[in-house]
């Protein structure tokens, strides 16, 4: 299976963006759907959208169209998430995870504070 | 759109006994596209469930799913220490594609 690694925890400004990454080692990295996933301080799970590795094409969930980005480099086997128009509400827990129906393996999740 | 409410939100039980927490959904979900979740302090979830019923790989044979259209019930047969966490269902096809509870903590007596 894959073993996916997140880029470190980030604190940015409201308004600013933020770009955190799940780098896949293991098995093939083009074999898993990969999705975002979000968890406020105390709070439950939040999907927020899918990228399919192979191809590129995405989906996001309606709440956060318009302000994510999920793009990714198939040369690093790295998924990437940008979040932009950050506000408090924002900070939270970023998990990659991959799976399609659902999601199988999860990275350990990287933390951004929004606060000014 | 679907929303998935699981009760109770906190259930109190003692280890050896057994767990039964539901999930409820507003519209019906199919069977194949329901999964359950665990999620420890300060870890990712781990999947426990998914088809409804069938365990993922690794999962103790004292979890099991059941349940189909808009009623499903993960069932932990006899509580161990390290199963006290916080559980999750969350199913995929309808808008939004994807959604989980809003979680059941498990907590000991």
């Amino acid at each position: 299976q894959v073993q996916v690694v997140p880029s470190g925890a980030e604190v940015k400004k409201p308004g600013a963006s933020v770009k955190v990454s799940c780098k896949a080692s293991g098995d093939t990295f083009t074999s898993y759907y990969m999705h975002w996933v979000r968890q406020a301080p105390g709070q439950g799970l939040e999907w927020m959208g899918i990228i399919n590795p192979s191809g590129g094409s995405t989906s996001y969930a309606q709440k956060f169209q318009g302000r994510v980005t999920m793009t990714r480099d198939t040369s690093t086997s790295t998924v990437y998430m940008e979040l932009s128009s950050l506000r408090s509400e924002d900070t939270a827990v970023y998990y990659c995870a991959g799976g399609f129906y659902y999601f199988d393996f999860w990275g350990q999740g990287t933390l951004v504070t929004v606060s000014s | 759109e679907i929303v998935l409410t699981q009760s109770p939100g906190t259930l109190s039980l003692s280890p050896g006994e057994r767990a039964t927490l539901s999930c409820r959904a507003s519209q019906s979900v199919s069977s194949s596209y329901l999964a359950w979740y665990q999620q420890k302090p300060g870890q990712p979830p781990r999947l426990l469930i998914n088809g409804a019923s069938r365990r993922a790989t690794g999962i103790p044979d004292r979890f099991s799913g059941s349940g189909s259209g808009t009623d499903f019930t993960l069932t932990i047969s006899r509580l161990e220490p390290e199963d006290f966490a916080v559980y999750y269902c969350q199913q995929y096809g309808s808008s939004p594609l994807y959604s989980f509870g809003q979680g059941t903590k498990l907590e000991i007596k």
